[in-house]
């Protein structure tokens, strides 16, 4: 059962462009909802996180936006760089779950020159 | 580097050895947690501890795996009489039991069964 879908799979940019990656789920007592990034080979890395109290969160170039009555989530990666290109995933938490992570199959993106 | 270690970065074994790996966490973190991730996939859960106390086990974890965190400081998962399908990415992540509820990973052991 999968408790996160995540879309689109792949995603390639410009440099400069907007990257919009989208996550949603079902089940509403999640509480959480980070963001990683992952370079080949490595672990992955904290990106920017949200809590359902709040419908957007800005970091630098990231944005997560948040729709509760949607359940949905979206990164949003303003000024795409190359060095940006790196799989994307996101994840979510349940209220009481003991903040074990249920990750989303991930966005490889890719941003071209 | 305070961050998330893990030893050794790759490991190859045969089918039916047995191999451990050592995972370091941030130091002032009380929870640590086993991930597995194979290959265009997400990772995913397989167990955490508070302190030394192992809280909760994912379905995923076979009666060949064990893990521990004998002094609540590092932890080590074993997997005993590998199979193919272990085959993947273990990573290692650490967080404070309260507050925030930031995970950080390891860099990971990719372990190889052949």
């Amino acid at each position: 059962q999968q408790q996160v879908k995540q879309s689109p799979q792949s995603l390639i940019v410009q440099k400069g462009g907007i990257s919009i990656i989208n996550c949603a789920y079902e089940n509403t007592a999640f509480d959480y909802f980070p963001w990683y990034q992952q370079f080949p080979g490595k672990g992955p890395a904290l990106l920017i996180a949200i809590r359902p109290d709040v419908s957007e969160k800005k970091e630098g170039r990231f944005t997560i936006s948040f729709n509760k009555s949607a359940k949905q989530f979206s990164l949003h990666i303003m000024d795409s760089q190359p060095g940006d290109s790196a799989t994307y995933f996101c994840a979510v938490r349940i209220t009481g779950g003991g903040n074990k992570l249920t990750f989303g199959t991930g966005t490889q993106l890719k941003v071209e020159l | 580097d305070t961050g998330v270690s893990q030893d050794p970065r790759h490991k190859i074994t045969k089918r039916g050895q047995n191999v451990t790996f050592r995972c370091d966490p941030i130091s002032e973190h009380n929870r640590l947690y086993w991930y597995r991730q194979t290959l265009g996939q997400g990772p995913e859960f397989l167990t955490y501890f508070q302190n030394e106390a192992q809280l909760e086990k994912s379905r995923l974890l076979s009666d060949r795996f064990s893990a521990e965190r004998p002094k609540g400081s590092f932890s080590t998962l074993e997997i005993q009489r590998t199979e193919q399908g272990d085959s993947a990415m273990y990573l290692c992540a650490s967080s404070l039991a309260t507050g925030n509820y930031e995970q950080y990973f390891g860099p990971g052991t990719r372990l190889t069964v052949t």
